[in-house]
């Protein structure tokens, strides 16, 4: 059974870099046919979809979060990360790793992972 | 501030039937198919129950459908168990310039 488990520093000071990595347990990230990636639910915005990566290099960003995101991939460890940099009390969320389908327009998260509490402050 | 509008709440009985609405725009629901539903309860993952409007992933009970009209998408519930209880959202692949895929708000069905 596929299983995503995030991890997280819990607390970061505003301007400074969010970082968040999924290891994934039960299957491959270089499986074909899937992406990788990060949705949030914060109390201004609800849930978001931040990013995805495939295991080749493909890499999706929301448009309004692009440029301060990057999103990589890791095989070797079977992860996948996720930064978020000049970060406010705006994207203080849950950030949730999933993996979906990669045909074009393919949002099925059929895999979330449990999330994890990031609350921006100083 | 939702993409998706979906009502907060839905109540039923048990045995009863509900549906729970998602309404978007022309720009996502009503000109996709890729519409999903996902069921959560508190402090778990979400779990996918519905994808591509209809179809339901394997393990996953047939009292849940899924059907689509214009831009509304509709998650049915027959049979409501008390299992049941949670929170229900939609998602959507949306064409608009500024997204990729867009949520509901969330629904808190109970089950009286």
């Amino acid at each position: 059974q596929l299983q995503l488990q995030e991890s997280g520093p819990g607390l970061v000071k505003p301007s400074e870099t969010l970082s968040v990595t999924c290891n994934v347990s039960g299957g491959f990230i270089s499986s074909t046919g899937y992406y990788w990636g990060w949705i949030r639910q914060t109390p201004g915005k609800g849930r978001e979809w931040i990013a995805s990566v495939y295991y080749r290099g493909n890499k999706e960003y929301n448009p309004s979060l692009k440029s301060r995101v990057t999103i990589s991939a890791d095989t070797s460890k079977n992860q996948f990360s996720l930064n978020l940099r000049s970060v406010t009390a705006a994207d203080t969320g849950i950030y949730y790793c999933v993996r979906h389908g990669k045909d074009h327009g393919d949002y099925t998260f059929d895999y979330w992972g449990q999330g994890t509490l990031i609350t921006v402050s100083s | 501030q939702s993409a998706l509008t979906q009502p907060a709440s839905v109540s039923g009985s048990p045995g009863q039937s509900i549906t729970i609405s998602c309404t978007g725009t022309s720009s996502d629901v009503g000109n996709y198919n890729y519409v999903s539903w996902y069921q959560q309860h508190p402090g778990k993952a979400p779990k996918l129950i519905i994808y591509e409007v209809i179809y339901r992933p394997s393990g996953v009970s047939n009292r849940f459908s899924g059907s689509k009209s214009g831009n509304t998408a509709s998650l049915t519930i027959s049979g409501l168990q008390s299992e049941d209880e949670g929170d229900y959202f939609c998602c959507s692949y949306t064409d608009s310039s500024t997204l990729e895929v867009v949520f509901g708000g969330g629904t808190k069905v109970t089950v009286l």
